[in-house]
C-alpha cells in the first residue's frame, strides 16, 4: 500500500525556518517525481515544488523560489522541503504528492505549518 | 502563473447531472491533454478523479466524466449522489511553471 506522511510542521515566526519531511512507502520511492502542494486556511491548492526522480532537477512556484529547497534522500525513502525567511502567507498545510504521467496519484495526509508572531 | 479558473459553487439535486469548468489558456489547458481533476471532503486530502482530460483511475465511479474544448477542460458528475458533496479541483501541465491549479468549486448535493 503507496503512503505518503509528512512530518515537520508546526508554528514558526515571520522569518524563520523551518524543515518537512515525507516518509515514503509501499514504492519504488527512487523511481518517481515527488511533489510539494499546499493550501492555506480556507484556500484553494497551489502548486509549490517539484523534484525528479534522482533529484537533480527541481522547480518552485514564483513565491518561494530563493527561499524554499525541495531535496531527496531516496536512500532514506523521504522527500524533504526546507523552508526558510517564511512569511505569514506561507501559512498552510502542506502536502506531500508521488507524480506519474503528469497527474498526482497519491497524496499524503498533510501537515499544518503556522506563521505568525 | 495565474490559477485555472472555476466557478466557486455548483449546486445539484440527487440523481441529476451537474459540469463544472475549467477555463485557463492556450499555455496550459488548451495546449495540452494534461488536465486532471481532485475531489476533497473537508479535512481530507485531495483523491484523483480524473486524468487525461478523460481518464478515470480505476475504483473512481463511471458517474465521474471529463472532457476538454479548447481551453477549457469540464468535469461532469452525473446521477449526483450525496456522499459527491466535496470541493473540486482541475489542474493542467502548463508550459511555464510545471502545474497549475484551478481555484476549486464546492459542489453542494441540495
Amino acid at each position: 500500500e503507496v503512503q505518503l506522511v509528512e512530518s515537520g510542521g508546526g508554528l514558526v515566526q515571520p522569518g524563520g525556518s523551518l524543515r518537512l519531511s515525507c516518509a515514503a512507502s509501499g514504492f519504488t520511492f527512487s523511481t518517481y517525481w515527488m511533489h510539494w502542494v499546499r493550501q492555506g486556511p480556507g484556500k484553494g491548492l497551489v502548486w509549490v515544488s517539484r523534484i525528479n526522480s534522482d533529484g537533480s532537477s527541481t522547480r518552485y512556484v514564483d513565491s518561494v523560489k530563493g527561499r524554499f529547497t525541495i531535496s531527496r534522500d531516496n536512500a532514506k525513502n523521504t522527500l524533504y522541503l526546507q523552508m526558510n525567511s517564511l512569511r505569514a502567507e506561507d501559512t498552510a498545510v502542506y502536502y506531500c504528492v508521488r507524480e506519474v504521467g503528469l497527474r498526482f496519484d497519491y497524496w499524503g495526509q498533510g501537515t499544518l505549518v503556522t506563521v505568525s508572531s | 502563473q495565474s490559477a485555472l479558473t472555476q466557478p466557486a459553487s455548483v449546486s445539484g439535486s440527487p440523481g441529476q447531472s451537474i459540469t463544472i469548468s475549467c477555463t485557463g489558456t492556450s499555455s496550459d489547458v488548451g495546449g495540452y491533454n494534461y488536465v486532471s481533476w481532485y475531489q476533497q471532503h473537508p479535512g481530507k486530502a485531495p483523491k484523483l478523479m480524473i486524468y487525461d482530460v478523460s481518464n478515470r483511475p480505476s475504483g473512481v465511479s463511471s458517474r465521474f466524466s471529463g472532457s476538454k474544448s479548447g481551453n477549457t477542460a469540464s468535469l461532469t458528475i452525473s446521477g449526483l449522489q450525496a456522499e459527491d458533496e466535496a470541493d473540486y479541483y482541475c489542474t493542467s501541465y502548463t508550459s511555464s511553471s510545471p502545474f497549475v491549479f484551478g481555484t476549486g468549486t464546492k459542489v453542494t448535493v441540495l
